[in-house]
């Protein structure tokens, strides 16, 4: 199966919070991501998490992370039709030969309903 | 700065054709990658370069080569073309692997090959 794992849907109400979930496997990654695609775009990076910390906020976006279960979280808080896109979360691998290169998940569709 | 640039952005090929990506970027970053998005799938790592006249592969790069001649270019040459290489082409670019390490992502090249 993938390396990282996401569930691919996610549907909520304008004015609600979206929590999207991510689990890795590589206990030896540095960096963990969320980039967001939008329709017919590339990725953008939204926040990152360095793997001493468990959590970061940065405006409406909160991320979580359990590196015991190796588990990250982000938080959209007041989420809009705007924040309709593809999320993806990513760990950053130093180990072996991988050059710390990104790993992706699938992505999260997160679905926005005014 | 226009940031990552890709073309075409779409593309349909024939079996057994052959064709170049192309990829520049203007931000002086040392790092650059080359991604392929299958639908509902995250990005694979095809190939990736350290730096000019430096390059490695990544997970996927069988039908795939190559080349960095300058820090700004980064071109992805399919010599022929095959159904599976059918997929939407992202190209990225990055400055530091010992930081968080944004990768900024191109806007996408579409390939099909029927």
């Amino acid at each position: 199966g993938e390396d990282v794992e996401q569930s691919l849907f996610l549907s909520v109400r304008e004015g609600d919070s979206s929590v999207i979930n991510c689990t890795y496997t590589d206990s030896s990654s540095t960096y963990l991501y969320w980039y967001k695609q939008e329709p017919g775009a590339g990725l953008q990076l939204l926040t990152y998490i360095f793997s001493n910390m468990d959590m970061k906020q940065d405006q409406r976006l909160t991320v979580l992370l359990n590196k015991k279960d190796k588990h990250l979280s982000l938080r959209i808080a007041d989420t809009q039709t705007g924040d309709s896109a593809i999320y993806f979360c990513a760990e950053r691998r130093i180990s072996g030969g991988s050059q710390g290169n990104l790993i992706f998940g699938k992505g999260t569709k997160l679905s926005v309903k005014p | 700065n226009a940031g990552v640039t890709q073309t075409p952005k779409f593309r349909i090929l024939k079996i057994g054709q052959s064709m170049t990506l192309q990829c520049t970027q203007d931000m002086n970053h040392n790092y650059m990658y080359w991604y392929r998005q299958d639908p509902g799938m995250g990005l694979k790592l095809i190939y990736y370069s350290v730096g000019a006249g430096i390059t490695d592969k990544g997970e996927v790069p069988n039908g795939y080569n190559v080349s960095r001649s300058t820090t700004e270019d980064f071109p992805l040459r399919l010599e022929l073309a095959a159904p599976s290489q059918t997929s939407v082409y992202f190209c990225a670019s990055s400055y530091f692997q010992d930081r968080p390490a944004e990768q900024y992502f191109g806007p996408g090249t579409r390939l099909t090959v029927t």
